[in-house]
C-alpha cells in the first residue's frame, strides 16, 4: 500500500499569499496517477487536480500541480479568501487507492 | 449532481443500506465508488462498480461486510453495510469516477454527493 505524507500539516497564511503543499509517497506513484482536492467544513472534496498537473473543470488557473514518482506539490499562486480549507491529495495509481492525511490552509 | 441517503444510527453487528441517485450525467458510463469519512479524520476509499456493474473491488476493511450495487434503470448506486463496527462510523460520499484512470477502480472523482452520515453505537 502506498502511504501518502502530506507537508505541513497546517498552516497560516494571509488572502494574496502563494502557497505550496507537499504530497510524498513512499513508493513512486505510477504514470503519476495523482490527484489533489480541496474540501471545506461540512462540504464533501472538490476535485483540483487530475494526473499530477491537469487542472479539473472550472478550477481557477492560481491552482496548479506538479512532481512525478514519489514528489508531488500542489502550489495556490495567490490565496483567495475561499481557498482556506483542507486539502488533500490521493493515489489512484495501484492498489488499494489511498490519501494523505490533509494539510489545513488557515487564514493568518 | 449525486444525492445519498439511508444514514443514520445502528447498533454495532447491524445492517444499513446506502444510495446515491445521479443526475446530470450518463450514469451507465461511468465507475462510481463510495469513499468514506470518519468524523475529523481524512478520506478513506470503500468500495467501487464499473460502469456496467458486475466486477466490484473493497477495501480490506470493509471486505466480506459491504456490497456494493448499481441500477442504471435508476441512475442509482447502493452500499449495503452488514456486520457494522464502531470504526464504520463516518459521513459516507458516493463519488463519480473521472474514466481516466486506468481502471474502474483505480481513477480519481470528480463528482462528489454532500454525504450521509452512518453512526454506529449502542
Amino acid at each position: 500500500e502506498i502511504v501518502l505524507t502530506q507537508s505541513p500539516g497546517s498552516l497560516s497564511l494571509s488572502p494574496g499569499e502563494r502557497v505550496t503543499l507537499s504530497c510524498r509517497a513512499s513508493q513512486s506513484v505510477r504514470s503519476n496517477y495523482l490527484a489533489w482536492y480541496q474540501q471545506k467544513p461540512g462540504q464533501a472534496p472538490r476535485l483540483l487536480i487530475y494526473g499530477a498537473s491537469t487542472r479539473a473543470t472550472g478550477i481557477p488557473d492560481r491552482f496548479s500541480g506538479s512532481g512525478s514518482g514519489t514528489d508531488f506539490t500542489l502550489t495556490i499562486s495567490s490565496l483567495e479568501p475561499e481557498d482556506f480549507a483542507v486539502y488533500y491529495c490521493h493515489h489512484y495509481g495501484s492498489s488499494p487507492i489511498t490519501f494523505g492525511g490533509g494539510t489545513k490552509v488557515e487564514i493568518k | 449532481q449525486l444525492l445519498e441517503s439511508g444514514g443514520g444510527l445502528v447498533q454495532p453487528g447491524g445492517s444499513l443500506r446506502l444510495s446515491c441517485g445521479a443526475t446530470g450525467f450518463s450514469f451507465s458510463t461511468f465507475a462510481m465508488s463510495w469513499v468514506r469519512q470518519a468524523p475529523g479524520k481524512g478520506l478513506e476509499w470503500v468500495a467501487a462498480i464499473p460502469g456496467g456493474g458486475g466486477s466490484t473491488y473493497y477495501a480490506d476493511s470493509v471486505k466480506g461486510r459491504f456490497t456494493i450495487s448499481r441500477d442504471n434503470s435508476k441512475n442509482t448506486v447502493y452500499l449495503q453495510m452488514n456486520s457494522l463496527r464502531a470504526e464504520d462510523t463516518a459521513t459516507y460520499y458516493c463519488a463519480k469516477t473521472t474514466g481516466l484512470g486506468y481502471s474502474y477502480a483505480h481513477d480519481a472523482f470528480d463528482v462528489w454527493g454532500q454525504g450521509t452520515m452512518v453512526t454506529v453505537s449502542s
